[in-house]
């Protein structure tokens, strides 16, 4: 089955505790990203990835470091997380970036930074 | 990056036709225009993608006029189980950023 599996499905840490939220797609894609989801705000993406060994920042990107060493993988890393990264979390990956191609999500990841 | 924007909230009732306008009024020549369909606590998902005129496929329609600069999702006969956050998404590189969508809650 095509799937994007995050793990874990929820955390609750405190704050300056480094965490890593790791995202796995088995379907080939080159482009992967993540986001986080705030009430009232949409999904605002964090950092994306083109292909491996390539990545860039999204709209949100501070707080957050990422890598993708590896074509169906792309962590997510929260090296000294704070209470203002309580949110919901998204990763999604599509064929490429660019163009047409439906991009598909993960379950999510519900954090909590006390 | 296409800015797209969208009504904040729509209400319908059951077997009735939906249909959500979204603006994009900076779209670009390969810019490709797709919906995705959010319920509470899950990640969206894929309804519709077109490029001109009208795209339809089993659960929705997309009307995209000439000039591009806006677009209409259209859901047919709605149910109390299509109640969920819709989002307009222009693609023009690779930042896709969501916005904050439609809430359409469809009521009995």
């Amino acid at each position: 089955e095509a799937q994007v599996t995050q793990n874990p499905r929820y955390l609750i840490t405190v704050t300056g505790k480094k965490l890593t939220v790791t995202c796995s797609q088995n379907m080939n894609h080159e482009y992967m990203s993540w986001y986080r989801q705030d009430p009232g705000l949409g999904l605002r993406q964090i950092y994306y990835s083109m292909n491996v060994e390539v990545t860039d920042k999204g709209d949100v990107p501070e707080g957050y470091k990422v890598s993708r060493k590896e074509k169906r993988n792309f962590p997510l890393i929260l090296e000294s997380p704070s209470p203002n990264q309580t949110s919901l979390y998204f990763c999604a990956s599509r064929t490429s970036g660019r163009g047409d191609g439906e991009l598909f999500f993960g379950e999510g990841s519900r954090l909590t930074v006390l | 990056l296409a800015k797209t924007t969208q009504p904040i909230s729509m209400d319908s009732y059951e077997g009735q036709e939906v249909n959500i306008t979204c603006s994009h009024n900076n779209i670009a020549t390969n810019d490709y225009i797709t919906w995705y369909q959010q319920f509470p606590s899950q990640g969206p998902r894929f309804i519709i993608q077109g490029y001109k005129t009208k795209v339809t496929n089993e659960v929705a329609s997309l009307f995209i006029p000439a000039d591009r600069k806006s677009s209409t999702l259209s859901l047919p006969r709605v149910s109390l189980s299509d109640t969920a956050v819709y989002y307009c998404l222009v693609v023009d590189d690779y930042k896709l950023s969501f916005g904050a969508g439609t809430t359409v809650t469809v009521r009995a």
